[in-house]
């Protein structure tokens, strides 16, 4: 299975800044998604980060608010802008299909616990 | 229709009992199935895949899939404390993309 690094792990951020988490692979991967999980709640699908493209935003989402980055088949970035105390959340990136073992299942990174103040 | 749904819980269940988890889930075209475990303050934590109808074991987890009526389910068999966490039921829907049921919490009584 691959393994996902996501940094950092945690951030305290003052509203109206904004913040880029990093995602990096330890294998080359098919898909890599950006995932929301506020407190209590279960997992919300913010985009599908697309290598060498636009990423694909849900409804509710959009780009301004959550740009994001995909060079590579390893690495990607979500950028949180101009933050609220709403956008307070954890944010994981999610991998699914590793290119070398051709398998489908996803997997996660340790998150990021964002607290906007 | 939600596209995924669970009943959140709590599911109390006594140690060394049988925890029944259920799913009922959308999107018809939907192939893979995937219940993911989650402890408080972690990130899911894949614990089974299951793609054809029937059942799948592994350990002390069943997964069963029936395609027909929707429905996927997840048993745990000799229950442990350490099983106690909220368990994510996550079909991937038509678009590739994996969607997570509310959760159900667990908690195995000792």
């Amino acid at each position: 299975s691959a393994v996902i690094s996501q940094k950092p792990s945690r951030d305290i951020c003052q509203r109206g800044t904004s913040l880029t988490i990093q995602c990096q692979v330890d294998s080359q991967v098919t898909m890599m998604f950006w995932y929301r999980q506020q407190p209590g709640q279960s997992l919300t699908l913010i985009a599908t980060a697309n290598q060498g493209s636009e990423a694909t935003y849900e409804s509710g989402f959009v780009i301004d608010k959550f740009p994001i980055s995909r060079p590579n088949l390893t690495f990607s970035t979500l950028t949180v802008s101009n933050m609220s105390p709403e956008d307070s959340s954890i944010y994981l990136c999610s991998a699914q299909g590793d290119t070398y073992f051709s398998n489908t299942e996803a997997f996660f990174g340790q998150g990021t616990r964002l607290t906007v103040v | 229709q939600k596209e995924v749904e669970q009943n959140s819980g709590p599911l109390s269940v006594p140690e060394g009992a049988i925890a029944s988890l259920n799913c009922t889930y959308s999107d018809r075209v939907s192939q893979s199935f995937f219940w993911y475990r989650q402890y408080s303050g972690k990130s899911p934590e894949l614990i089974m895949s299951i793609y054809s109808n029937g059942d799948k074991e592994d350990g002390r987890f069943t997964a069963q899939l029936n395609k027909a009526s929707q429905y996927v389910s997840l048993l745990i068999r000799d229950s442990q404390p350490s099983d106690s966490a909220t368990y994510l039921c996550a079909p991937r829907n038509r678009d590739d993309k994996i969607i997570f049921g509310k959760g159900t919490r667990l908690h195995i009584l000792p």
